[in-house]
């Protein structure tokens, strides 16, 4: 699977986007973006994936640029229940049952 | 129905004692993953099962650590001879299975402190 790169820390103040990149340069034509987040000690939540095309769901969207080498994850009205550590994971589709590598992600603080 | 669920959540025992941890997934879930997870770090793969098959264990960091789903829902992680660098959190995740996107469904894990 393609390695991802984040910046390690950001700030975002509350009511406030919060614009989250994330590069992967080597990603290959058959593997999707995923984004997880994990919120202080308690196990990893998945919050949205996609291949080419944005994607929305109620809890985010992700902006993925054409050629697919980078991404950005929008928490468009961030709280502070959102502080958390945000992981953005390559992953290929198809095959076997490809486990998830998390990286060091980038730890979002939202501060009031 | 109910998530995925650990226990014990909290281990502690003395290094070179064997302990086992158990993971209940998702009562319809297919495919369940271990990880292992160190203070400060992201989860790191240690296994995975299809139903009761297993067909990677590359994660697995020595043969002190085996995990067995026999019957296709239960599993469980154990570690052999315990060393204090096994401290971590152990944590289990469950997905529908097939060959789709699915998502992976987190336990809250067990917090293992081998002394």
């Amino acid at each position: 699977d393609a390695k991802t790169t984040q910046p390690p820390s950001m700030d975002c103040a509350e009511g406030r986007a919060a614009n989250l990149p994330c590069n992967h340069s080597t990603i290959s034509g058959n593997e999707y973006v995923y984004w997880y987040r994990q919120i202080h000690s308690q196990g990893p939540q998945y919050i949205i994936h996609g291949l080419k095309n944005n994607e929305t769901n109620e809890m985010a969207s992700l902006i993925i640029t054409e050629d697919r080498k980078s991404s950005t994850l929008i928490l468009p009205h961030a709280t502070l229940r959102d502080t958390a550590v945000y992981y953005c994971i390559v992953r290929r589709i198809g095959g076997s049952q490809g486990n998830l590598i998390f990286g060091k992600g980038t730890k979002l603080s939202v501060k009031p | 129905g109910a998530g995925v669920s650990q226990s014990p959540r909290y281990k502690v025992t003395k290094r070179g004692q064997d302990v086992t941890l158990r993971c209940d997934p998702i009562s319809s879930h297919a495919t369940l993953y271990w990880y292992q997870q160190a203070l400060g770090q992201g989860p790191e793969f240690l296994t995975y099962f299809n139903y009761e098959a297993q067909p990677d264990k590359s994660g697995l960091p020595s043969d002190r650590f085996s995990a067995e789903r026999p019957e296709g829902s239960i599993s469980t992680l154990t570690i052999q001879r315990t060393e204090q660098r096994d401290s971590a959190m152990y944590r289990c995740a469950s997905s529908p299975g097939g060959q789709g996107t699915n998502e992976q469904y987190f336990g809250p894990g067990t917090r293992l402190t081998v002394t």
